[in-house]
């Protein structure tokens, strides 16, 4: 089955920049889409088709893709930023089934 | 404004069969897909599956195929998913959430804990 394959855990300090990398077979034909999710509680998109960012998330937050490698940039890393961050994009079986990232821990302290 | 709201945490035995549902609010419900997801206690998330809320088509993660139906009522814009021949290993909280048309989850349901033991 198709694998996202995300570093477990990334630290920063406050206003660094830090990069949480998502790779995958699919990734040069699929988009990748980022979530964030902080502890009990949902998770929140952040980024949609690789480099689009929501409404409402501030332009710290960008994303990039090249190859197999999807890659979301916090510039300026706040400590209300510290979450799990996943990454989620869908097979190129032509099923259409989703699949996430392990997860990343994102410490910034 | 957008609300999923789901129903509240269950308990069972294995081999058990639980159903989560998931009530939209705030949109046209059937102009998104819902699709469940599913968090092991300090686990990742895993996709389960999709269901469009226009002609109830679905699309089922390969692991739960045989075990899981998703459907919808359009009368009551309510989503439902139910998990067969439940293990331990499906204790998680289940969130339903809105997909758009460009793939994306941009509402979500608080969750629900299901929790499987003897």
């Amino acid at each position: 089955s198709y694998e996202l394959t995300q570093p477990p855990s990334v630290s920063v300090s406050p206003g660094q920049t830090a990069r949480i990398t998502c790779s995958g077979d699919a990734l040069p034909k699929k988009y990748a889409y980022w979530y964030q999710q902080k502890s009990g509680q949902a998770p929140v998109l952040v980024i949609y088709e690789d480099s689009k960012r929501p409404s409402g998330i501030p332009e710290r937050f960008s994303g990039s893709s090249s190859g197999t490698m999807a890659t979301l940039t916090i510039s300026g890393a706040q400590v209300e930023d510290e979450a799990d961050y996943y990454c989620y994009s869908t097979d190129s079986s032509g099923n259409h089934r989703g699949v996430f990232g392990g997860g990343t821990k994102l410490t910034v302290l | 404004q957008v609300q999923l709201v789901q129903s509240g945490a269950e308990v069972k035995k294995p081999g058990a069969s639980v159903k989560v549902s998931c009530k939209a609010s705030g949109y046209t419900f059937t102009s998104y897909g819902i699709s469940w997801v599913r968090q092991a206690p300090g686990q990742g998330l895993e996709w389960m599956g999709w269901i469009s809320a226009y002609n109830g088509n679905t699309n089922y993660a390969q692991k739960l195929q045989g075990r899981v139906t998703m459907t919808t009522d359009t009368s009551t814009s309510t989503a439902y998913m139910e998990l067969r021949s439940l293990r331990s290993d499906d204790t998680a909280v289940y969130y339903c959430a809105r997909e758009t048309t460009r793939d994306y989850f941009d509402y979500w349901g608080q969750g629900t804990l299901v929790t499987v033991s003897s």
